[in-house]
């Protein structure tokens, strides 16, 4: 069984649109992030949720928008994509303990997402 | 400010030459080191941490990296690269009640000569 998984793994689109990727993880962990790597492998956080409250919001547009329905799922909806948003995002997880201490994160395959 | 130095973007070495990736932080607290390996069109696998104690960590596939706090640097080596090696490897740094957040290093593409 896949531990994280992502879909789709590819997601072609056009400027304008509004699309949605989706993560969810078998591990049983309460955290969960997305992470945007630009197109010279720059990998940065973008959001983290702890038992479906967000805990960390990047200074990312407001575009984007995640939502977990529990604590194994963390969805990423994108409004009105631009060029600028092609990136692969992965998603990941952890079971972080009260944040004392920051945890191996397990990482999706990821989505390379592309706006044309 | 918080951060990460990889200050090689691209290393090839032959197979069964020794590797050092170089991997140095800026952090205003304790903190909390990690090496991961991506192969392509994958995600990233942790190779190994270091949180405290002895400064000579091992991780999987025959990693080891060292904590030296004097120079604020955490590099990542191995004594035989084997072909299957060649990926990209980041440096990330996180740190207490951080919720997680892991800073990442831009990361050093690792090409393996046979």
């Amino acid at each position: 069984d896949t531990a994280v998984s992502q879909t789709p793994k590819y997601l072609v689109t056009q400027m304008g649109n509004d699309k949605s990727i989706k993560c969810e993880q078998n591990l049983g962990h309460d955290t969960m992030y997305w992470y945007k790597q630009d197109s010279k492998k720059f990998l940065k956080i973008m959001f983290s949720y702890n038992n479906k409250e967000l805990i960390i919001n990047e200074t990312v547009p407001n575009r984007f928008s995640p939502k977990s329905p529990d604590k194994a799922h963390l969805n990423l909806h994108i409004n009105s994509l631009e060029l600028g948003d092609s990136a692969v995002y992965f998603c990941a997880s952890s079971q972080e303990d009260g944040g004392w201490k920051p945890r191996e994160q397990y990482f999706g395959p990821g989505t390379r997402l592309t706006v044309t | 400010a918080q951060s990460v130095t990889q200050p090689d973007i691209h290393i090839t070495v032959s197979e069964g030459a020794s590797l050092e990736l170089r991997c140095n932080y800026s952090y205003g607290a304790t903190p909390y080191l990690f090496w991961y390996v991506q192969s392509p069109g994958q995600g990233l696998q942790l190779l190994l941490k270091y949180f405290s104690g002895d400064t000579l960590v091992q991780g999987i596939k025959g990693f080891e990296a060292e904590f030296k706090r004097s120079q604020s640097s955490f590099n990542l080596r191995k004594p035989s690269v084997h072909w299957s090696d060649a990926a990209e490897y980041f440096c990330a740094v996180g740190g207490r009640n951080q919720g997680g957040k892991l800073i990442f290093g831009q990361g050093t593409e690792l090409s393996v000569k046979p």
